[in-house]
């Protein structure tokens, strides 16, 4: 099994500042995606990251894939009151791999007006 | 185009009883993902189903299983409940469930509670 380890498990911040949030794993993946959940509701897909060392932006919210595509990481610039939510990442491992995402326990973002 | 709808979903259910859960998928996808929600577990894989063939299975006991039909729309079922079957399970579906670009689109869940 391939572990995703997330940190920190809870954010709390203000509006308009900045947060970051890691995922961390020994082992290598094909990919990483992100998803944000809220409460009652499925994850919704944000991003997915397939190359080592690659940079996505959506908006305010900055991806990057480590360069031995073990780790990754999510910065959201000036946050809102609309990012929260349960940020979740989850990978694509190198085998054993049909439909099967290994997912992070989450980091709970709460950003207060 | 329609997102992945799950029914029921909420179900009450008490020990010993079983349960049938069901998903239908984006339509053109073929790939269907089931994974269990919980607080202590997070989201834990349960199986995968393309064209009818469970491809890929996680670490649950031989209680939860499931099946797709032909139109790709998926069952699981969960026979025996116990009280740690409380969940929220959620389906997943992708074009072909495979590789690296493996994106998958979730449905809003079946929040399932045993008594």
């Amino acid at each position: 099994t391939q572990l995703l380890e997330q940190s920190p498990q809870f954010l709390s911040i203000q509006e308009g500042e900045n947060l970051t949030v890691y995922c961390n794993s020994s082992s290598v993946f094909s990919s990483l995606q992100w998803y944000r959940q809220e409460p009652g509701e499925g994850p919704v897909l944000l991003v997915t990251v397939v190359t080592g060392g690659e940079v996505k932006k959506l908006k305010r919210l900055t991806f990057q894939f480590g360069d031995a595509r073990k780790d990754s990481s999510l910065h959201i610039t000036a946050a809102q009151p609309g990012d929260t939510g349960l940020y979740l990442c989850a990978g694509v491992g190198t085998t054993d791999s049909w439909g099967k995402l290994q997912f992070g326990a989450g980091t709970q973002v709460v950003v207060t007006p | 185009k329609a997102g992945v709808t799950q029914t029921p979903r909420y179900l009450i259910k008490t020990r010993g009883q079983q349960v049938t859960l069901s998903c239908s998928p984006i339509s053109g996808h073929r790939s269907v993902s089931w994974y269990q929600q919980t607080p202590g577990q997070g989201l834990q894989f349960l199986f995968e189903y393309f064209s009818e063939t469970q491809r890929n299975k996680g670490n649950f006991p031989g209680r939860f299983s499931g099946r797709q039909f032909s139109n790709s729309r998926s069952e699981m079922n969960v026979s025996t409940l116990e009280l740690g079957d409380s969940a929220l399970y959620l389906c997943a579906s992708s074009l072909a469930g495979g590789g690296s670009y493996n994106e998958q689109f979730f449905g809003p869940g079946t929040r399932l509670t045993v008594l």
